[in-house]
């Protein structure tokens, strides 16, 4: 079975320009989120969806970040316009109905210069 | 919502050794992970175990839901072993704590 995928692995952009990450969960697993990891510390969830619902966004800054999820699969998330504080690692999971557990892709890490 | 939190924050050993890493949680929780984060930044599975005592070859983690924390144990550790271990709980969001920067030296 395939894991959680995210591409790209890596991303160097200069500030102001916008980029956009993309995740293929885990076949069946019906919830999906996105997650932002700075340096030394934990992950910090950005966007939930279930299925092709966004269920909680309350910390996605909204004014330069938008997600989507279509037809509750695939799942895109842009940064527009990019800021220096946006480096980080940009981490996507999903979790199967009835939750038994959450499975992480490798990442991207994002770096604006 | 649910708070977690990891201690220690840091711990550096001598290869061979045998370490605790330690979780406590706020409120009560049904779901609680351990993962590594391997030098790449990937967050690799290492339990689901939201009670009880689970072993995985030189690691085993137990969770005492009722009183609010969990236990990682490597036992003879390898210079593999290193990296950062956190717990998350599931509150609706998967909640991490800050994790346990382990070194383990040669």
């Amino acid at each position: 079975e395939a894991g959680v995928v995210q591409s790209p692995r890596y991303k160097i952009i200069e500030k102001k320009q916008p980029v956009a990450f993309w995740c293929n969960p885990i076949s069946g697993h019906n919830t999906l989120y996105w997650y932002r990891q700075n340096l030394g510390q934990g992950p910090e969830l950005l966007i939930r969806y279930e299925n092709e619902e966004a269920v909680d966004d309350s910390q996605l800054p909204k004014d330069r970040f938008s997600a989507e999820r279509l037809k509750g699969v695939d799942s895109t998330l842009k940064i527009q316009p990019a800021e220096l504080g946006d480096s980080a690692v940009y981490l996507c999971a999903s979790t199967p109905f009835g939750w038994s557990g959450a499975f992480f892709g490798q990442g991207t890490r994002l770096t604006v210069v | 919502g649910i708070q977690v939190e990891q201690s220690p924050p840091d711990l550096i050993l001598q290869e061979g050794a045998n370490s605790t890493l330690r979780c406590n949680f706020s409120d009560s929780v049904n779901n609680l992970q351990w993962f590594h984060q391997n030098p790449w930044g990937q967050l690799i599975n290492l339990f689901y175990i939201p009670s009880g005592t689970k072993q995985n070859g030189r690691l085993s983690a137990t969770t005492v839901a009722t009183e609010r924390y969990s236990l990682l144990y490597i036992s003879s550790s390898q210079t593999t072993d290193s990296g950062v271990y956190f717990c998350a709980a599931r509150d609706d969001k998967i909640i991490f704590g800050k994790g346990t920067r382990l070194h383990i030296l040669p």
